[in-house]
């Protein structure tokens, strides 16, 4: 079993739609919780990050941790076209030797119609 | 554009072989990480470089090795290929290596072996 499970869809909605999409892991370590984007033929990009457990939000995106279900959440309102990409969760511990790996989700690719 | 470069941005080559994926960080950055991205796996992190030593490793085979140079640009060395080392290599850079920094990845190489 992977540490961190991430459904990769894909999923298609209309233009206008709440995306929400989500991964849960295993780790209770994990105390730093990331979303990357990363569209096709690119590099992933760093689009929100919370620490611990909460919500964020940054204009249309809402990210939610909740460590006791170990449980994150992406919210994506009045979704855009160019919102289409892969969307990938990640995650790493906060101390330690290893706090510079992250740990990553396969992915949900999303794609926005108009 | 992250600011971190990584060449060549497509390899061929055929099992048994060696090839060379090299990364140059983005300016003033003195962490680099190796990340591989395959279809069945998603993105896996494969080592951390810090200020030219080796700082956190992860699934990274035997036939793989890194290094980093005093210039703080990186290489990525894979050896006796398989087909399933076909994938998609990704270098990523951060400020620091002991903090959690931000980090930015590069466009990637795309490796394919035949």
């Amino acid at each position: 079993q992977k540490e961190v499970e991430q459904d990769p869809g894909p999923l298609s909605v209309p233009e206008g739609a709440i995306v929400s999409l989500n991964c849960t892991y295993s780790n209770s370590a994990f105390q730093y919780f990331m979303w990357y984007r990363q569209y096709s033929r690119k590099g992933p990009e760093l689009l929100m990050y919370t620490y611990s457990s909460g919500n964020k939000e940054d204009g249309r995106f809402t990210a939610q941790v909740d460590k006791s279900s170990k449980y994150i959440s992406l919210f994506i309102r009045d979704s855009q076209p160019s919102d289409s990409a892969t969307y990938l969760c990640a995650m790493r511990v906060v101390r330690g030797s290893t706090l510079g790996r992250l740990y990553f989700g396969r992915g949900t690719q999303l794609t926005v119609w108009p | 554009d992250s600011g971190v470069t990584q060449t060549p941005k497509h390899l061929i080559t055929a099992t048994g072989q060696r090839v060379t994926l090299r990364c140059s960080p983005r300016s003033g950055d003195l962490s680099v990480y190796w990340y591989q991205q395959s279809l069945d796996q998603g993105l896996q992190f494969l080592i951390q470089y810090y200020n030219g030593e080796e700082r956190a490793k992860g699934n990274i085979l035997e036939r793989f090795s890194a290094q980093q140079f005093p210039d703080l640009h990186s290489e990525l060395n894979l050896s006796s290929l398989e087909l399933g080392d076909s994938a998609l290599y990704f270098c990523a850079s951060s400020v620091g290596g002991t903090q959690i920094n931000e980090q930015f990845f590069g466009p990637g190489t795309r490796l394919t072996v035949l």
